[in-house]
């Protein structure tokens, strides 16, 4: 079973400074790993798949990369809606989820 | 527009059953496979169970198998999650998401969730 870990668990910054997120897995999952993020009261929204693939409508700030067990979401300049939960997520037909980073605003 | 709506949630005791439902709009729904996640309060989330495109094929995880049963109806298009023996632990948000095309296991359509509070 493959556990990812995401951190820090909350980042706290201003609107226009850039966020970096972790996720890591127990094992290697190449780059089979996906990225939503979540704002109070809503669903979930898939940002990124197969580690730096866009989903469509999603705005170019948001970037991902990574391989193997380090994955990372970059937003490269935060926007006021971009404060959020942002869950990792392995492509499974068991998926695993991460325990997610909450973005606030500093 | 392409829509999920989660609806048959609510309070239940323990032991007790529900019946969750999950209505598709806007998109080819007998074409996806279709799953159901969870989310305790405060808490991260949770896949509970996955159901391929005719019905035939159904995966869950384990803290649910023997106790929820996924499927669908293709006429309607909906899917369902029958839940019995409920447990305090299965107090959450569940959601209904629909499955990215293709061989990737990724969700990119989800509905607003409905409440499941499991408590005497």
């Amino acid at each position: 079973e493959i556990v990812l870990t995401q951190s820090p668990a909350t980042l706290s910054l201003s609107p226009g400074e850039r966020a970096t997120l972790s996720c890591r897995a127990s094992q290697s999952i190449s780059r089979y790993l996906a990225w939503y993020q979540q704002k109070p009261g809503q669903a979930p929204r898939l940002l990124i798949y197969d580690a730096s693939n866009r989903a469509t409508g999603i705005p170019a700030r948001f970037s991902g990369s990574g391989s193997g067990t380090d994955f990372t979401l970059t937003i490269s300049s935060l926007e006021p809606e971009d404060f959020a939960v942002y869950y990792c997520q392995q492509r499974s037909n068991l998926p695993p989820f991460g325990g997610g980073t909450k973005v606030e605003i500093k | 527009e392409v829509h999920l709506v989660e609806s048959g949630g609510g309070l239940v005791q323990p032991g007790g059953s529900l019946r969750l439902s999950c209505a598709a709009s806007g998109f080819t729904f007998p074409t996806f496979w279709m799953s159901w996640f969870r989310q305790a309060p405060g808490k991260g989330l949770e896949w509970v169970a996955n159901i391929n495109q005719d019905g035939s094929d159904e995966y869950y995880v384990g803290s649910v198998k023997g106790r929820f049963t996924i499927s669908r109806d293709n006429a309607k298009n909906s899917v369902f999650l029958q839940m019995s023996s409920l447990r305090a632990e299965d107090t959450a948000l569940y959601y209904c998401a629909r499955k990215t095309s293709g061989a990737d296991w990724y969700f990119d359509l989800w509905g607003r969730g409905t409440l499941v509070a499991v408590s005497s």
